[in-house]
């Protein structure tokens, strides 16, 4: 059974800091592009960055670039999301989300003074 | 960045057939979009339908299919039941860059 399970989300003040992390079972994960997807409260979901199977790719949207970092570890099969100057705008539940189709649940970040 | 656009909300009767559709800022939807089908209801996680195009997972129900039409990619639901009522995504791939659609709304009445 495949497993996606997110953590590290918090309350932080604007420009504050977070990491993200996503570990991933049941699947091959070394093989999978892996996304971060977040929906802040009633709205829609955004994509946020990905990365390729080896990490050697990694794509941003543009409102996060130079601000947010992804990253992975295939021997721990987790991907992470460094978060910095943090924004109120950028409140929202955060997906993880394999190219292979699999989402967890979420983890929720809130930036508040 | 590019934008994706869908019907913000259609309706179906039970049992009736519904075509959704998602299309690009930048011209026409290919293949090469790599277009991804996302069913998403209230309070919970998405779960993902389509790949490429066309391609079920095997916890995809039988009645949505993918393809791409008049430029578009198109997400058909045939024979609607009524736990089909929620948020429909799509997806679209831009070199890596990936965006979503707004999401279209479908209420089964």
């Amino acid at each position: 059974e495949v497993h996606l399970v997110e953590s590290g989300g918090d309350l932080v003040q604007p420009g504050g800091s977070l990491r993200l992390s996503c570990v991933a079972s049941g699947f091959t994960f070394s093989s999978a592009w892996m996304n971060w997807v977040r929906q802040a409260p009633g709205r829609g979901l955004e994509w946020v960055a990905n990365v390729n199977p080896d990490g050697s790719g990694k794509y941003y949207m543009d409102s996060v670039k130079g601000r947010f970092t992804i990253s992975r570890d295939n021997d721990k099969n987790s991907v992470y999301l460094e978060m910095n100057s943090l924004r109120a705008e950028d409140t929202a539940l955060y997906y993880c989300f394999s190219g292979v189709g699999h989402w967890g649940q979420g983890t929720l970040v809130s930036v508040s003074a | 960045q590019a934008v994706v656009t869908q019907e913000p909300s259609l309706t179906v009767s039970p049992g009736g057939t519904v075509t959704l559709t998602c299309g690009s800022s930048t011209g026409a939807v290919t293949s090469g979009h790599y277009p991804y089908w996302f069913q998403q209801k209230p309070g919970q996680a998405p779960t993902t339908l389509i790949h490429h195009v066309n391609n079920k997972y095997s916890w995809t129900p039988a009645r949505f299919s993918g393809s791409l039409l008049g430029g578009k990619a198109a997400l058909t639901l045939s024979g609607a039941q009524p736990e089909d009522e929620a948020e429909y995504y799509c997806l679209l791939v831009y070199n890596g860059v990936v965006v979503f659609g707004g999401g279209t709304k479908v209420t089964i009445l």
